[in-house]
């Protein structure tokens, strides 16, 4: 079945530094990609979306890019701030018709310090 | 637009007793998503509805669990007798129900604690 891995938190970083947190999946079928954050006392939020192989999902800074040939959506921002401090999700949906699944990874908690 | 709306927020009620958790997904949306979210567990979709049916109740616990969709716009969630072991975050989520590779919108959930 569809599987989404993410690396292990959690991720301690100063303000202003280089992010990455990594994202593997393992699907049968074609899916679509998401990052998902989650603030304290929250819900969760989408946060980028990538629907095609080589498609660049970006917001608020972050990008993620659907890496077909290595099973990868790496998430990545060049400068993080305090605000970005949450828990963040890789997750995958089929594009099967008729399945609405959301597939996660098990979350990653970033905290950045200033 | 008005978001996933959850209610109530935050609930803590004694073991035995019975919990209703309530939900109104984005208008116009056709799926419908229980979550429930711990530490040790994590994440963990406990059913979802299309069109008000549910498609896969795969997820819910045991029998002390049963969820309902009586039209598009509310569902709920609900706990008879509720444990301890159910204290959790429980949330809502609604996406188009166009197909699948949709993204789902989440509620703020309801923390759920059981004393």
């Amino acid at each position: 079945g569809d599987s989404v891995t993410q690396m292990e938190g959690p991720v301690t970083l100063s303000e202003e530094a280089f992010l990455t947190i990594n994202c593997t999946y393992t699907a049968t079928g074609y899916p679509s990609l998401f990052w998902y954050v989650q603030y304290p006392g929250e819900g969760l939020q989408l946060l980028l979306k990538a629907t095609k192989a080589d498609d660049k999902g970006s917001n608020k800074g972050f990008e993620a890019t659907y890496r077909k040939e290595t099973t990868s959506f790496h998430l990545e921002k060049g400068s993080v701030q305090v605000s970005d401090s949450a828990v963040y999700f890789c997750a995958l949906s089929d594009r099967n018709f008729g399945n609405e699944k959301l597939t996660f990874g098990t979350g990653t908690r970033l905290t950045i310090i200033p | 637009d008005a978001g996933v709306i959850q209610s109530p927020r935050h609930e803590v009620t004694e073991m035995g007793q019975e919990v209703t958790l309530r939900c109104k997904p984005i208008s116009g949306h056709n799926s419908l998503f229980w979550y429930r979210q711990t530490m040790m567990r994590g994440l963990e979709l406990l059913i979802y509805f299309n069109n008000n049916v549910p498609i896969d109740d795969s997820g819910m616990p045991e029998d002390r669990f049963s969820a309902k969709m009586p039209n598009a716009s509310f569902s709920t969630l609900k706990i008879q007798p509720s444990e301890p072991r159910d204290s959790a975050v429980y949330f809502c989520a609604s996406s188009p129900g166009t197909g699948g590779g949709q993204p789902q919108h989440f509620g703020d959930g309801t923390r759920l604690s059981i004393l």
